[in-house]
């Protein structure tokens, strides 16, 4: 069974600049995350998706970043204008139905940088 | 809001020797307990869960216990191999934000040979 994938692997942009991470889910689950990870920290979750709609986004940046999951499979996180304070590891992750117990299952993440 | 808390620093220890990570939580309700590891190069990846009070959660030779009275999830191994040699988040579920993962920072843990 394929993974969680994740595209571009690495980014480097200065700040200002705009940048997208495309993420593509374990087929059939119907959750799908987006977490930042800063150095040294836990991951932190930036949105959740229920198929195509936003189900928690309350710790999403929005004057700065956006996301969609267009036919509730692929999604697209974007930043525009970015911060030095964006530069982290950005991480998807998905599962079957987004329940509290079920196991959430993480791609290798896009490490960004912004000078 | 919820919220877990991990021992500080990175971890060194010898092949063979007793691991122990901890983990303590705050939460308002009844949330389920992971651990995921990450190991070098590698995206997250569940190493073990428990979903109530008592249960134990075990894989790969690790355990933690769900303790409720003292609002704990220790991540334990009795004989380590370098292999192990990885980073451990502690998390948990919070039930009044719709589920989602609330990760501690994260402990390193190095393993010599």
């Amino acid at each position: 069974e394929a993974g969680v994938a994740q595209s571009p692997r690495y980014k480097i942009i200065e700040k200002r600049q705009s940048v997208a991470f495309w993420c593509n889910p374990i087929s059939g689950h119907a959750t799908l995350y987006w977490y930042q990870q800063i150095l040294g920290q836990g991951p932190k979750l930036l949105i959740q998706f229920q198929n195509n709609g936003v189900v928690d986004d309350s710790q999403l940046p929005k004057d700065r970043f956006s996301a969609e999951r267009l036919k509730g499979v692929d999604s697209t996180l974007k930043i525009q204008p970015a911060k030095l304070e964006d530069s982290a590891v950005y991480l998807c992750a998905s599962s079957l139905d987004g329940t509290g117990y079920e196991t959430q299952y993480f791609g290798p993440g896009t490490r960004l940088l912004v000078l | 809001g919820d919220s877990v808390t991990q021992m500080e620093g990175p971890v060194t220890l010898s092949e063979e020797a007793f691991l122990t990570i901890n983990c303590t939580y705050t939460a308002t309700g009844y949330p389920s307990l992971f651990w995921y590891v990450q190991y070098p190069g590698e995206g997250l990846q569940l190493l073990l869960k428990a979903t109530k009070a008592d249960d134990k959660g075990s894989n790969k030779g690790f355990e933690a216990t769900y303790r409720k009275e003292t609002t704990s999830f220790h991540l334990e191994k009795g004989s380590v191999q370098v292999s192990d040699s990885a980073v451990y988040f502690c998390a948990l579920s919070e039930v009044q934000g719709n589920n989602r993962l609330a990760f501690g920072k994260g402990n390193q843990v190095v393993v010599i040979p």
